[in-house]
């Protein structure tokens, strides 16, 4: 089946610092891929749907200077969290649909465990 | 834009027995619902989807129902096994070049030997 990796999957960082986190889509190539957050005990927030070679479309209530978006190829996004806050603090989960495919199977990462101290 | 409501948020079966799971929407132009499973720290897997055209689909011990007049829909377990604990989210989507999922609030299900 199809691979979104994620990397890295845990992440300490001082407030004020910026992190990276990428998705892969390992055996396909992705059009869109998302961007969500998942608080514990919670369901899965979408942030953002990241477009290939296009501006990322965030969701209502999500900062896009905060959060932003780069989606610069066929398999690969990034998710930059600026001036990272403790309240920023979360489990970040990409997921990946497959260019072409008739269903709208997404795929997912591993997730990224940001914690800010 | 669509809201998905998911009931019971938690449950617990006896080994062996069944186990249900439901979901509402509410955008009349959604056609697809999948249903992901979530382990603790783990990333959500597709275990069953169903598609507007089709009432009901099983996949084993997995079924899922589709009543789009309504517009509920519900997963069932059979024959409950102690490795079908987890998060169970149920989602909704219109196909279309957007394909944006919108995810229940999940089912912690529990399943005691």
């Amino acid at each position: 089946g199809a691979v979104v990796s994620q990397h890295p999957s845990r992440v300490i960082c001082k407030s004020g610092t910026s992190v990276k986190i990428e998705c892969r889509s390992l055996d396909f190539q992705a059009t869109t891929m998302f961007w969500y957050r998942q608080f514990p005990k919670q369901s899965l927030m979408l942030m953002a749907t990241s477009n290939e070679g296009s501006k990322a479309t965030y969701e209502q209530g999500v900062e896009k200077d905060k959060f932003l978006i780069n989606h610069a190829s066929l398999t690969l996004s990034t998710l930059t969290v600026t001036s990272a806050h403790p309240e920023d603090s979360s489990f970040y989960i990409c997921s990946a649909t497959e260019q072409g495919s008739a269903k709208n199977i997404q795929y997912f990462g591993a997730g990224t465990r940001l914690s800010v101290l | 834009g669509e809201n998905v409501e998911q009931h019971p948020s938690t449950l617990s079966v006896q080994e062996g027995d069944s186990a249900v799971i439901k979901c509402t929407y509410s955008d009349s132009a959604s056609n697809y619902f999948p249903w992901y499973k979530q382990e603790l720290g783990k990333r959500p897997q597709l275990i069953i989807d169903i598609r507007s055209n089709v009432g009901e689909k099983k996949d084993q011990r997995i079924a899922v129902t589709l009543n789009k007049t309504a517009k509920h829909f519900s997963l069932h377990i059979t024959e409950t096994q102690p490795e079908d604990s987890a998060v169970y989210f149920c989602a909704a989507s219109s196909s279309g070049g957007y394909q944006k999922v919108t995810f229940g609030t999940g089912t912690k299900l529990q399943v005691i030997p």
